[in-house]
């Protein structure tokens, strides 16, 4: 079955703070996702990845870096974080068989930025 | 750019209901939709999807039915339990390999 593996779970930081989330995943799918959730909002796409090195601009990219390093793993980071970035993130991941492919989500990462 | 809309932010409802949540989409050429559900402490799963015009998708008793006309894809359930109570989101894939998300409706299903 597809995996996609977050890390840590909860996370909580200061203002200007330095935070990494990781995602990997073991479903062998090129395109790598990180969306956040918010009451009111629902899913918004910050960054997204066709492969390793590549990086695409999501709609909601400010304040955020991204960084796919292998097949495996997509990294999201809050350089200066800022309590606007408290929010529940989602990494997910995709196959390359068309635009009708599924995403496969993983459980989350809670980031809480007093 | 392409977006997506849920009309109704919350739904409570009486088992055996009939259920409809509103999903509409705004996108340039021809975009998959989808369906997603997510329990609580969960990501969302898939649901399920249709990728042409008046393609029905359906799954565990929900359907939808691609309309290009009304560039809709409304969910709906002619019999909900309690245990359908969940967040139900719209999306849409593009040829760019990018996902939007509606903003989710949250089902509250009693006995």
């Amino acid at each position: 079955e597809a995996a996609v593996t977050q890390s840590p779970r909860n996370k909580v930081t200061v203002t200007g703070g330095n935070v990494t989330l990781s995602c990997r995943q073991t479903n062998s799918h090129n395109y790598m996702y990180w969306y956040r959730q918010d009451t009111g909002h629902g899913l918004r796409l910050i960054h997204y990845s066709y492969g390793a090195g590549n990086l695409q601009i999501g709609d909601v990219p400010d304040g955020y870096k991204a960084t796919r390093t292998t097949q495996e793993d997509f990294f999201l980071l809050l350089e200066l974080a800022s309590p606007s970035q408290t929010s529940l993130y989602f990494c997910a991941s995709r196959g390359t068989g068309g635009i009708a492919e599924t995403l496969y989500f993983g459980s989350g990462t809670r980031l809480t930025v007093l | 750019g392409d977006s997506v809309t849920q009309t109704e932010g919350q739904v409570a409802l009486s088992e055996e209901d009939f259920l409809t949540i509103h999903c509409n989409y705004s996108a340039s050429g021809y975009p998959a939709l989808f369906w997603y559900v997510q329990y609580p402490g969960e990501g969302p799963q898939f649901l399920f999807r249709a990728s042409r015009d008046k393609e029905k998708g359906s799954s565990r008793g929900f359907e939808a039915t691609y309309d290009k006309g009304t560039t809709s894809f409304h969910l709906r359930k002619a019999s909900v339990q309690e245990s359908d109570s969940a967040v139900y989101y719209c999306a849409l894939g593009t040829g760019g390999y990018k996902v939007v998300f509606g903003s989710g409706t949250r089902l509250l299903v009693s006995p």
